[in-house]
């Protein structure tokens, strides 16, 4: 079973750092891109961060994290990471991990953002 | 960047009775392969969403047949066609036809049920 499981979210205050992980399973991890996509709460979905299979030859991010957001992945360990830097009341959200892009969707199967985890909530607050 | 904009229903919906959702884009979302990679997400309430349609008209493997989508270029529908209660929720369109670089939802628009 595909599966993925994200967590380290937490209360931290304004200025502060968390790492979020996300753990895959079920799947050829090293395979997909990946994707951090947020929630803040009783709002819309929004793409935070997405990586390359390699991990290193393409990363974007959206562009209210550049600078301050950084992901990375680990595929001997199947994890994905989020080090979230200097952060601010509105990264206040539930963060999810996806996997999968455009080419993973045929015309019978599609394995682009097919499973999701429950997420990890980071509240940032004093 | 790709602006969805997702029409609000008229709410709300009564039990059995159909319903469309509506998704214009900014530009067009055919991708330069061809296809037109516009998904559709359902969110029930306290929970992550879940894909239901993929390339603007693929049924996800164990979604309902009373889902369905379609459209093309810039404008796209999800359509339900018997309401039924566990329908309730707030439903994403999603383009990724410029991915990885642009990737974006629409703000999604809530189903209550009468």
């Amino acid at each position: 079973e595909v599966q993925l499981v994200e967590f380290g979210g937490g209360l931290v205050q304004p200025g502060g750092s968390l790492r979020l992980s996300c753990a895959a399973s079920g799947f050829t991890f090293s395979d997909y891109w990946m994707t951090w996509i947020r929630q803040a709460p009783g709002k819309g979905l929004e793409r935070v961060a997405t990586i390359i299979q390699d991990g290193r030859s393409e990363i974007y991010y959206v562009d209210s994290v550049k600078g301050r957001f950084t992901i990375s992945r680990d595929n001997a360990k199947n994890s994905l990471f989020l080090q979230m830097n200097s952060l601010r009341a509105e990264d206040t959200a539930v963060f999810y991990c996806v996997r999968g892009a455009p080419g993973d969707c045929s015309s019978t199967s599609c394995s682009l953002m097919d499973v999701w985890g429950q997420g990890t909530t980071v509240t940032v607050s004093s | 960047d790709i602006v969805l904009t997702q029409t609000p229903l008229p709410s709300p919906v009564t039990l059995g009775q159909p319903a469309s959702i509506s998704c214009r884009s900014s530009q067009s979302l055919v991708h330069r392969d061809g296809n037109t990679y516009l998904s559709w997400l359902q969110q029930r309430p306290g929970q992550p969403p879940r894909l239901l349609i993929y390339k603007t008209s693929k049924r996800f493997s164990g979604v309902p047949d009373r889902f369905s989508g379609s459209g093309a270029g810039t404008d796209f529908t999800l359509k339900i066609s018997r309401v039924e209660a566990e329908d309730v929720g707030v439903y994403f369109c999603m383009q990724v036809t410029r991915f990885p670089g642009g990737f974006t939802f629409g703000q999604g628009t809530k189903l209550e049920i009468k």
